[in-house]
């Protein structure tokens, strides 16, 4: 499987809920990057959470690290419609120059 | 600034035909990535280039070139398309590189939709 995977695949929840997503990897990691995708659009970056980090805020989006689980989760707090778009991690591993490898996203819809 | 841009949208070819793919920054980026998406997968890395006139190869890299003559200027060619080649090209640009924990956030270009039949 993947380094990087998301789970859930997929997410359906009402405006205004929270949204927890999580990305599990394999192997060791410099940094960790969530970025968005909205349909037909490219990607665009959320957050990046260095290895030595546990966690890091950017206005309702929340991202956690924990190394020794070898997991990220991506909280978006009182979601809103906009927020419907998929959700990737990506990790840089260790000792690999080239290496930034992205999970299959998450698909998170938000209902009115 | 446009950021990253890249042309055409949309593109159909036959099985055989070739095409270049152009994507263009204009942050001043050493750094520029193409990626393919295809259904239920994450971006895979094709070939990358840290600086003008020199590229490197992804993940998977066979079936495409690159050239990276200009700074602000990555393209991507498809010497002899294959169905299997059908996809959404993504170009991407960086300011610091990929690996060594040095690497931020990449920007995207808003992709090109490629059927090959």
């Amino acid at each position: 499987s993947q380094q990087g995977e998301e789970d859930p695949q997929a997410l359906s929840i009402q405006e205004g809920e929270n949204a927890t997503m999580n990305c599990s990897y394999k192997t060791s990691i410099n940094n960790l990057q969530w970025y968005r995708q909205n349909s037909g659009r490219g990607l665009v970056h959320l957050i990046l959470i260095r290895s030595n980090e546990r966690e890091k805020h950017s206005g309702r989006l929340r991202v956690t690290l924990d190394t020794s689980k070898k997991s990220s989760s991506l909280l978006i707090t009182a979601s809103r419609a906009a927020d419907t778009a998929s959700y990737f991690c990506a990790t840089e591993l260790r000792n690999r120059d080239d290496k930034i490898i992205f999970g299959k996203g998450t698909r998170l819809h938000i209902l009115p | 600034n446009a950021g990253v841009t890249q042309t055409p949208k949309f593109r159909v070819l036959k099985t055989g035909q070739s095409m270049t793919l152009l994507c263009a920054q204009d942050m001043n980026h050493e750094y520029m990535y193409w990626y393919r998406q295809d259904p239920g997968m994450g971006l895979r890395l094709i070939h990358y280039s840290v600086g003008e006139g020199t590229t490197a190869k992804g993940e998977v890299p066979d079936g495409y070139n690159v050239s990276r003559l200009k700074k602000q200027n990555f393209l991507l060619g498809l010497e002899s398309a294959a169905p299997s080649q059908t996809s959404v090209y993504f170009c991407a640009s960086s300011y610091s590189p990929v690996g060594s924990g040095r690497s931020d956030e990449q920007f995207f270009g808003p992709g090109t939709r490629l059927t090959v039949l």
